[in-house]
Parts: C-alpha cells; structure tokens; sequence
C-alpha cells in the first residue's frame, strides 16, 4: 500500500519568507508526527497529532513554526519568516494507537539562503 | 526526560565480521525501537520490541531489549556491504504509552568494506 507522502522533496528559500510543507499520511493511520533532522542536532521532535485531540506542540522550536490537520488526514507544517537555522529536513511519520510503530515519508529538504 | 545514547557512533566493519550496537536509555521504558536510514533517504523501521527480553530478527540483524538495564542491542551477523546505512533506537517519551512521539539517539554510522 502507499506510504506517507511528503510535498515538497526539496524546498530552496530567501531568509525572512514563509513556506508551506506538506504530509500525506497512511491511510487509516490516526497519529501523525513532524520531526526534523539537522547535522547538529540528529532528530528532533516538533509535533503530534492524535485523531481529533488537541496537538502536541511541546517540541516547536518558536512560535515561528505552526502545523494543522485537515480532516484527520493531511498536515501543513508552516514556517514563518524563515532562518537558517531552520535549514534541515522535515520528515513526517505516521502511526496507528498501539504499538507506537511510526512509518516515515521521505521527508523535505529545506534550505533557506 | 528520557535520553537515548548509542554507541559507538561510527563503525567500520570488514564483510563476514559480527558486531554489536548498544542502545541506553536514561529513563524506564517498557519498549524500544530500531530505524535504518540509508544516505539521502528516509528512516524504515526495523525492529518494535515491545517488552523485557523481546528478540527480534530479520536476516543478518537482531535486536534485543533488557528494560531491567535499559539497553537495547543490535547484533550484526557476518556482515555484508548492503548493511551499510545509519541505525538509530528510539524510545517512547511516555512510558507505557500506545502513542506519542519518540526520542531518538544519535544513530550509528555502519560502513561494510569487503
């Protein structure tokens, strides 16, 4: 079956521009994580959704970032006024209540000039 | 907080050798799971062991988990090339929790030369 999707795979950015990451998650999954992976510091955490409970935003690094949920289904993880220290890959996962086995989606790769 | 420690980070291995990965993690956690990232792609799961002294195997890999000393192994048997990828265990911040996001260690970086 299909696995997570992520739009874009690549997304090259001004300083101080917002953008706009995308995440398809499995089908039937109800939990959807961001995460994001950096040189420096190896995989973080940013967010979690589960159903139609509130979010989990403990892991956003400013108020720049916010993500929503359509539907249950689909995220949008937005970044505000990009930094380069935001440069990273964003890497969406989906998970089913269970056994906490999340599925990864290829991820986009951010860089921001 | 829970933290995840692995080690070594890199490692070089000759085809046909055996070694092992460790996975500590700072905090109880009845459950422990194991990712491979291949260069410029994404994380596949490995291993979900979901309790103490859980085994689990897949081809030349095998995964292990003693709660009780919170580690987690990763055994490599008679490696090959096609083995050469970056590992990564990650715990569940919530212990016992069916959901929620993971803590992950810095990932070991396995290099197979023939």
């Amino acid at each position: 079956g299909a696995g997570v999707s992520q739009s874009p795979s690549n997304k090259v950015t001004e300083k101080g521009k917002d953008v706009e990451l995308r995440c398809d998650p499995i089908s039937g999954h109800t939990a959807l994580y961001w995460y994001r992976q950096s040189l420096g510091q190896g995989l973080e955490f940013l967010i979690y959704f589960q159903g139609n409970s509130a979010p989990d935003k403990s892991g956003l690094p400013s108020d720049r970032f916010s993500a929503e949920r359509t539907g249950g289904s689909v995220s949008t993880l937005t970044i505000q006024r990009t930094q380069q220290e935001d440069s990273a890959v964003y890497l969406c996962a989906s998970g089913k209540v269970g056994n906490n086995e999340q599925f990864f989606g290829p991820g986009t790769r951010l860089t921001v000039l | 907080e829970l933290k995840v420690e692995q080690n070594p980070l890199f490692l070089s291995m000759q085809e046909g050798k055996n070694y092992t990965i460790y996975c500590n993690y700072s905090t109880t956690s009845d459950r422990l799971y194991w990712y491979r990232q291949d260069p410029g792609k994404s994380l596949e799961s490995l291993f979900v062991l979901l309790s103490n002294g859980a085994v689990k195997q897949e081809g030349r890999l095998m995964a292990s988990l003693d709660t009780k000393a919170r580690l987690s192994t990763l055994h490599i048997t008679a490696a090959v090339h096609d083995l050469s990828a970056t590992y990564f265990c990650a715990g569940p911040l919530n212990y016992g929790g069916s959901q929620g996001n993971l803590i992950f260690g810095k990932g070991t970086k396995l290099s197979v030369k023939p």
